[in-house]
């Protein structure tokens, strides 16, 4: 139980498109998603605390026009890059928390973006 | 601020040996404490988790973390390693009651087992 999706799973996208990256829960529901973001060789990095119904929370520094999270039911949270550039190319990594289990978070299998 | 460090940032060991990652917080007051595995080209896994109790917990694939409260720390081991092993290992924190309590993770430890 507790499985996480990501779709696409790797996404190239031409500079100045946008690009949609959907995290379903797939046997639990979800009121709280978290997105990260990770470089190559680095830890994850919280982008945003997403909970069904209402509007995400961002993390400093993080621009919430440019990388909109949308959580409308609780199996389904998205994340949309608007208008990307190269330095937007990351792998991005999506979490649900049931909240029944203390907080403990089951990850998905990431979706890697490459911005040409 | 908050803050997780990993001391250790790739280890290289052979089969059979014995493996210590070190992971240290700076939270203060009750903690949740994590440690996930990532194997190339895949997703993150829960290895095991500290809530309350008792501080040495064991988790899947004959891994264990002791949680020493006085030293802020939450050290994973494992007896005998496997090549399996090789993998990125991210300890992993959520601060006290009353924060956001999303997780912060640790720089990770890249763990090479030799056959």
């Amino acid at each position: 139980g507790a499985v996480v999706s990501q779709h696409p799973s790797w996404v190239i996208c031409k500079s100045g498109t946008s690009v949609k990256i959907e995290c379903r829960s797939l046997d639990f529901q979800a009121t709280t998603m978290f997105w990260y973001r990770q470089f190559p060789k680095q830890s994850l990095m919280l982008m945003a605390t997403s909970n069904e119904g209402s509007k995400a929370t961002y993390e400093q520094g993080v621009e919430k026009d440019k990388f909109l999270i949308n959580h409308a039911s609780l199996t389904l949270s998205t994340l949309t890059v608007t208008s990307a550039h190269p330095e937007d190319s990351s792998f991005y990594i999506c979490s649900a928390r049931v909240e029944a289990r203390s907080y403990e978070q089951y990850f998905g299998p990431g979706t890697r973006l490459t911005v040409t | 601020a908050q803050s997780v460090s990993q001391h250790n940032h790739h280890v290289i060991l052979s089969e059979a040996a014995s493996l210590e990652l070190g992971c240290n917080y700076s939270y203060g007051g009750t903690v949740n404490l994590f440690w996930y595995v990532q194997y190339p080209g895949q997703h993150l896994q829960l290895l095991l988790k500290y809530f309350s109790g008792d501080p040495l917990v064991k988790g899947i694939k004959g891994f264990e973390a002791e949680f020493i409260k006085s030293k802020f720390s939450f050290n994973l081991r494992k007896p005998s390693v496997q090549w399996s092993d090789t993998a990125e290992y991210f300890c992993a924190v959520t601060p006290p009651p009353g924060s956001a309590r999303q997780l912060t993770f640790g720089s990770g430890t890249q763990l090479t087992v030799l056959p």
